[in-house]
């Protein structure tokens, strides 16, 4: 079956634009993960979405990060008047989201690769 | 959610398993260790997961000890497929959000 999906798989763009980055989750995932990784970094959670809420947006870096999600399905990331430290694979992962115990494994797109020049 | 030590880097013979251990020593009842791997320019891919037993499925094997301080991510018969970087994660179940925290993880290096 389809798994996440991400676009673009490459993005390129100058400082200052913004940038937007899509997410399909897999079909019947009510929880959405945006994630990113820099160069030589570890992964680093965003932001999560239950269907169209997003409860928890403790790691967008700053308000030039902003998240939706519609019809509890596809999610955009949108960067704001991008900066050279922005460049990253950018991951997005869907689950189940069952809220209590395991078995909540994320399945996780093959990301977009963002430099900003 | 609890941190995890993995050591940075391990070796492995190709056939031969590989075990990847995890120290989770300030984990607590309701935690759950989850074992994810990234290949190189692809996403991270779920392995396995327990809380107090140990679990095998298609892909590896997982031991716990028995005060759950440590585990172990074992590959039965490592082939040059597993060389990818191997994250050990611990998450409460009360974590409704489910978001991973990643570690550095171990990068296995499965030669020939």
């Amino acid at each position: 079956g389809a798994g996440v999906s991400q676009s673009p798989s490459n993005k390129v763009t100058e400082k200052g634009k913004d940038v937007e980055l899509r997410c399909d989750p897999i079909s019947g995932h009510t929880a959405l993960y945006w994630y990113r990784q820099s160069l030589g970094q570890g992964l680093e959670f965003l932001i999560y979405f239950q269907g169209n809420s997003a409860p928890d947006k403790s790691g967008l870096p700053s308000d030039r990060f902003s998240a939706e999600r519609t019809g509890g399905s596809v999610s955009t990331l949108t960067i704001q008047r991008t900066q050279q430290e922005d460049s990253a694979v950018y991951l997005c992962a869907s689950s189940l989201g069952r809220l209590r115990g395991g078995g909540n494994e994320q399945f996780f797109g093959p990301g977009t690769r963002l430099t900003v020049l | 959610d609890a941190k995890t030590t993995q050591p940075p880097s391990m070796d492995c013979a190709e056939g031969r398993a590989a075990n990847l251990p995890c120290n989770h020593s300030t984990i607590s009842g309701n935690e759950y260790v989850y074992w994810y791997r990234q290949i190189h320019s692809q996403g991270p891919q779920y392995i396995i997961h327990g809380l107090k037993n140990n679990e095998t499925n298609e892909m590896a094997s997982l031991i716990i000890t028995e005060d759950r301080k440590s585990s172990t991510l074992i590959l039965p018969h490592a082939t040059l497929r597993d060389t990818a970087v191997y994250y050990c994660i611990v998450r409460a179940t009360y974590n409704q959000g489910g978001k991973l925290i990643f570690g550095q993880g171990t990068e296995l290096s499965v030669k020939p």
